[in-house]
């Protein structure tokens, strides 16, 4: 079954720092681009980076743009997100997931308040 | 930057077919496949059909999709009041690099 379980969500200031994990299991996680997808309070989806296998390809959402990181772990099966200059418009529900076959995780929150 | 065209709701009774439609241009829909994802108020979305018409194992075949040129479409048919909850279309854009989400709609089975 595949499983992906995001961590690392909290309360954090606006300017401040914050890296989500995602942990990878029930797929050969290094055969898959993988993504990052983000939903704010009340609306809708908003993608905001994937990676290729072997992380030689990143793209990301223009408002995210030198400020995110993607990265992953083939090793250890995991995907992560470094945030960074955080702003109250990226308060959200972040999900890992795999877009083009069956498998998103649950969730974790980031809140960018003061 | 990354919204494809939906309408924000529809709604049907049950045992009815709706149908809901995904517009976007020739980078995203017109060149790569369609994604729907449904979601169920505070959980996570779930892939409903992928690569324009495909079912996952354990998707009932009430639902299916269609592409044509730069839209896509859902059909939903036999109407359940399970079937109420939010669908998205996604694409892939080749020329932003970026994958695009339609704003949702929002399914009400009356």
């Amino acid at each position: 079954e595949v499983q992906l379980v995001e961590s690392g969500g909290d309360l954090v200031q606006p300017g401040g720092s914050l890296r989500l994990s995602c942990a990878a299991s029930g797929f050969m996680f290094s055969s898959y681009w993988m993504s990052w997808v983000r939903q704010a309070p009340g609306r809708g989806l908003e993608w905001v980076a994937n990676i290729k296998q072997d992380g030689s390809e990143k793209y990301y959402v223009d408002s995210v743009k030198g400020r995110f990181t993607i990265s992953r772990d083939n090793a250890k099966k995991s995907l992560y997100l470094q945030m960074k200059s955080l702003r109250a418009e990226d308060t959200a529900v972040y999900y890992c997931a795999r877009m083009r076959d069956p498998g998103w995780g649950q969730g974790t929150m980031v809140t960018v308040s003061s | 930057q990354s919204v494809l065209t939906q309408p924000p709701s529809a709604s049907g009774t049950p045992g009815q077919s709706v149908t809901i439609s995904c517009s976007g241009s020739r980078s995203n829909v017109g060149s790569d496949s369609v994604y729907w994802y449904q979601q169920f108020p505070g959980t996570a979305p779930k892939l409903l059909i992928y690569r324009n018409d495909q079912r996952p194992s354990g998707v009932p075949d009430r639902f299916s999709g269609s592409k044509s040129g730069t839209s896509a479409s859902l059909a939903i048919s036999g109407l359940q009041f399970d079937d109420e909850a939010d669908y998205y279309c996604a694409a892939w854009d080749g020329s932003l690099r970026v994958w695009m989400f339609g704003g949702g709609t929002k399914l009400t089975v009356l």
